[in-house]
């Protein structure tokens, strides 16, 4: 079983749509939780980083977790076409930890 | 924010051929260096850590004699990929990070795609 499992999609929807992606973890030392976006052929670029349990909001981005169900979510509102990337969570179980972690990414694509 | 830059951006090279792949922080000081590879629709795994004039450690799995990391300054990091074999082909990301900064403090580069004939 992997550490972080995530939906690699794609995921289509429509231009000003309410977008949900999702992550699920099994190591429970997890503490820190970021989302990553990455463009097509480009590295990674942090969105959010959230510690520990609750919500995180930043303009249109709301990064959620839910340690007791080992879930974490990153809505998007009012999604735009400029949203259009692969979406990658990522974990650490401190930051003493030795590496982060990465789930697949999640591809989007926001239709205009 | 801090900026961190690879390259080649792309390089396609023969079989049995070695590969250097250069990462740069253009405006920190960057202590410690991190190599990945992504395969197309996989996660981005991380390979080796390097700290400057420090020997870098690799992951489990990673041959340290086929990917070369040499920290030598505090803005470069270079990944060797020697005797690179089509198997090898893939996207090969740096990050970097500044002193007193944690793990989860990475400053990714732009990526540079390795593909070998």
């Amino acid at each position: 079983q992997k550490e972080v499992e995530q939906d690699p999609g794609p995921l289509s929807v429509p231009e000003g749509a309410i977008v949900s992606l999702n992550c699920t973890y099994s190591n429970s030392a997890f503490q820190y939780f970021m989302w990553y976006r990455q463009y097509s052929r480009k590295g990674p670029e942090l969105l959010m980083y959230t510690y520990s349990s609750g919500n995180k909001e930043d303009g249109r981005f709301t990064a959620q977790v839910d340690k007791s169900s080992k879930y974490i979510s990153l809505f998007i509102r009012d999604s735009q076409p400029s949203d259009s990337a692969t979406y990658l969570c990522a974990m650490l179980a401190g930051l003493s930890a030795s590496k982060i972690i990465f789930g697949s990414g999640t591809r989007l694509s926001i239709r205009p | 924010g801090a900026v961190v830059s690879q390259h080649p951006s792309r390089v396609i090279c023969k079989s049995g051929t070695s590969v250097k792949i250069e990462c740069r922080s253009l405006d920190f000081q960057a202590t410690t260096m991190f190599w990945y590879r992504q395969f197309p629709k996989q996660s981005l795994m991380l390979m080796a850590t390097s700290n400057e004039g420090s020997k870098a450690t690799y992951e489990q799995g990673v041959e340290k004699d086929k990917f070369l990391i040499n920290h030598a300054s505090l803005t470069l990091s270079t990944l060797t990929v020697t005797s690179a074999h089509p198997e090898d082909s893939s996207f090969y990301i740096c990050s970097a990070r500044g002193p007193g900064q944690g793990w989860g403090t990475q400053y990714f580069g732009p990526g540079t795609r390795l593909l070998v004939l």
